[in-house]
């Protein structure tokens, strides 16, 4: 079957670093996406990579490494705006997209 | 603004009755999607539509009905629902089906309570 893994739940502290990982196994691979959801909203577009390697977006970035299924989501100098939930995504090679659950994060002052 | 509007953005319905969920863009997308998002669970894919014409339905109850009268618009008809459809229903739109690059835009949901 095909499957997206990504933490529950994180906690970090405003101005700080946080990583989100995602690891997926699917059938074929067009592309993963990373979608930002505030409590109540609509997820919003954050990031698409179909290559190997960083894309840097101000204070995001996403990385991919197609060979062993993983991408991570990287926020820098993080603000209290920052909480919310981020759903990792993968198109398959049927262009469907599988998607995770979802990381909840939680931001402290 | 997101593009894609939702109407209502919260609805309490009884097992009995009929209701609908309205979806509306004006991006000229040419594919619209319905969702189902429940808490700590993935989205699932319930209905997709291409250029008005039905592509997908994940083997969802008959108890939703979808309707795309034109690209613009996409409705989801309910009826004798059960207590476990309460969940956020969300409408999505992207250019074409399958298209990966600029992903889905997403309106902010119907929060569905069936009482």
């Amino acid at each position: 079957g095909q499957n997206i893994d990504q933490p529950t739940e994180m906690t970090a502290t405003e101005g700080a670093i946080v990583q989100i990982n995602c690891t997926y196994q699917t059938s074929g691979f067009n592309g993963l996406f990373w979608y930002q959801q505030h409590a109540g909203e609509a997820p919003t577009f954050l990031s698409y990579n179909v290559l190997d390697g960083l894309e840097e977006k101000g204070r995001f970035s996403s990385f991919l490494s197609r060979s062993k299924g993983y991408s991570y989501l990287l926020l820098k100098e993080l603000q209290m705006k920052d909480s919310a939930s981020y759903l990792c995504a993968v198109t398959d090679s049927n262009y469907q997209l599988i998607w995770g659950a979802g990381t909840k994060l939680i931001i402290k002052p | 603004e997101t593009g894609v509007t939702q109407t209502p953005r919260h609805l309490v319905m009884g097992m009995t009755n009929k209701k609908s969920l309205k979806c509306e863009q004006h991006l000229g997308h040419n594919a619209m999607y319905w969702y189902k998002q429940s808490a700590k669970k993935p989205l699932e894919l319930m209905f997709v539509y291409n250029f008005k014409e039905q592509t997908e339905n994940n083997s969802v109850p008959s108890r939703f009905s979808p309707e795309c009268p034109n690209s613009s618009h996409l409705f989801l008809h309910l009826h004798t629902l059960q207590p476990e459809d309460s969940a956020l229903y969300l409408c999505a739109s992207s250019q074409d089906y399958g298209d990966s690059s600029y992903g889905y835009t997403f309106g902010s949901g119907t929060r569905l309570t069936v009482v």
